[in-house]
């Protein structure tokens, strides 16, 4: 069955203080991976897209690798404006079109 | 170049009544999904949608809930005789192209049943 699964569940970490949020998957045949963005009363905001195992995507603080079983989103120097509920999402060849989500990472940055 | 644009934000229903749920795409997408999220749950597809064409409707329950994409004007999220547990935000989000291709969500349609 195919399964995607995002650790930690919740995370507070300094204002400056670096970390990674973490993505697994097992599915047959990935078809792509997406990372969002989720703020309290809003909907997900497209981040990254990443195809192929070895990919990496940079924005601003945040940047996404991708593996052959996990992905990471590495935040650096993060700010207290990236606080937000950060959803991981597949589409996977069995599955079609459709987007397969985690149940995400709450990130508290704390200045 | 308008995002996502769902209507209402927030719908009341009382128990029996219907909702319909509005959504237009972002301008030259073709795509669209429906996803439901309940409190602290993560977003469940329900439906995925081309212009006058049902595609995969395998996360839609059998009965009580209907999409549909006409060839002019939004899509419709229509849930009949709602029900307490029918409460959730549902989100539409629209693509240009089907696979391999990120999505774009709305704002969500907060539906409350009493």
């Amino acid at each position: 069955e195919d399964q995607v699964t995002q650790s930690p569940e919740a995370l507070r970490l300094q204002e400056g203080e670096s970390s990674s949020l973490n993505c697994s998957y097992t599915v047959s045949g990935l078809r792509g991976l997406f990372w969002y963005r989720q703020d309290p009363g809003k909907g997900p905001e497209f981040l990254f897209t990443l195809y192929s195992a070895g990919e990496e995507k940079e924005k601003e603080r945040l940047k996404a690798t991708l593996t052959k079983k996990e992905s990471f989103l590495h935040i650096t120097a993060p700010k207290p404006e990236d606080s937000a509920t950060y959803l991981c999402a597949v589409q996977a060849v069995n599955t079609g079109n459709q987007f397969y989500f985690g149940t995400g990472t709450s990130l508290t940055v704390i200045p | 170049n308008a995002g996502v644009m769902q209507n209402p934000r927030h719908l009341v229903r009382r128990r029996g009544q219907e909702a319909r749920l509005r959504c237009s795409p972002m301008k030259g997408h073709s795509h669209v999904y429906w996803y439901r999220q309940l409190p602290e749950e993560g977003l469940k597809f329900m439906v995925y949608l081309q212009k006058e064409n049902i595609i995969d409707e395998s996360g839609m329950p059998k009965e009580r809930f209907s999409a549909e994409f006409p060839k002019e004007g939004p899509s419709i999220l229509r849930i009949q005789q709602v029900v307490r547990g029918d409460s959730a935000a549902y989100f539409c989000a629209s693509s240009r192209n089907g696979g391999r291709t990120e999505a774009f969500f709305g704002q969500g349609t907060r539906l409350t049943v009493v």
